[in-house]
């Protein structure tokens, strides 16, 4: 079983509409979680960042954490062409952090 | 301004070499990271050194090898023995271990001919 699980995409969205990814992960221990956007050819960025369970929003961006079901993910509200990119599902575990392949997500006009 | 610096932007290796790849961080941040990235790929942990003069094996060391001389800087030298070196190599720095996420370089893309 991998550490984190993401569906690889593409997942497409009509721009304006919401962009909904999701991630599991694997370790119980875990006590923050992130999503990194990474564009093609470029170094990942953080966007979010949480943990605790429940929701955190940050502009257009919300996170939701359910650690029972070992689960996280990403809502994008009004997507925008620039929001299309690969986001990365990760986790924090023993001084080091956890990533998953990634979701890559397009915004078609 | 504050930031990780990774240099060359690009490199090209050829078979048998050693190649050093550079990251310096202003940050004051004591604990840094070598990830790689192969195409359509997560990061991959290759060192992790969470204080000067000590360093860790991530989960593919092999054929590569790191120095934690200076909190700024942490080198990762590809070695001859890695057999498959080209990939993205991203260098990480993070105040806690993690804990709040980390801050990335821009990356080095190392390229075999």
């Amino acid at each position: 079983q991998k550490e984190v699980e993401q569906n690889s995409g593409p997942l497409s969205v009509p721009e304006g509409a919401i962009a909904s990814l999701n991630c599991t992960y694997s370790d119980r221990g875990s006590q923050s979680f992130f999503w990194y956007r990474q564009y093609s050819g470029k170094s990942p960025e953080l966007i979010m960042f949480i943990y605790s369970n429940g929701d955190k929003e940050d502009g257009r961006f919300t996170a939701q954490l359910n650690k029972a079901s070992q689960y996280v993910s990403l809502l994008i509200r009004d997507s925008q062409p620039s929001d299309s990119a690969t986001y990365l599902c990760s986790y924090s575990s023993a001084s080091k952090i956890i990533f998953g392949s990634g979701t890559r997500l397009s915004i078609r006009p | 301004d504050g930031g990780i610096t990774q240099s060359p932007k690009y490199l090209f290796r050829k078979e048998g070499q050693n190649v050093t790849l550079s990251c310096e961080q202003n940050l004051n941040h004591d604990a840094m990271y070598w990830y790689r990235q192969d195409p359509g790929q997560g990061l991959r942990l290759i060192y992790y050194s969470q204080i000067v003069n000590d360093f860790q094996k991530g989960d593919i060391a092999e054929g590569y090898s790191v120095s934690r001389e200076k909190k700024e800087s942490f080198p990762l030298t590809v070695t001859s023995a890695q057999k498959n070196p080209t990939a993205f190599y991203l260098c990480a720095s993070s105040i806690d271990e993690g804990y709040y996420g980390y801050t990335f370089g821009s990356g080095t893309r190392l390229t075999v001919v």
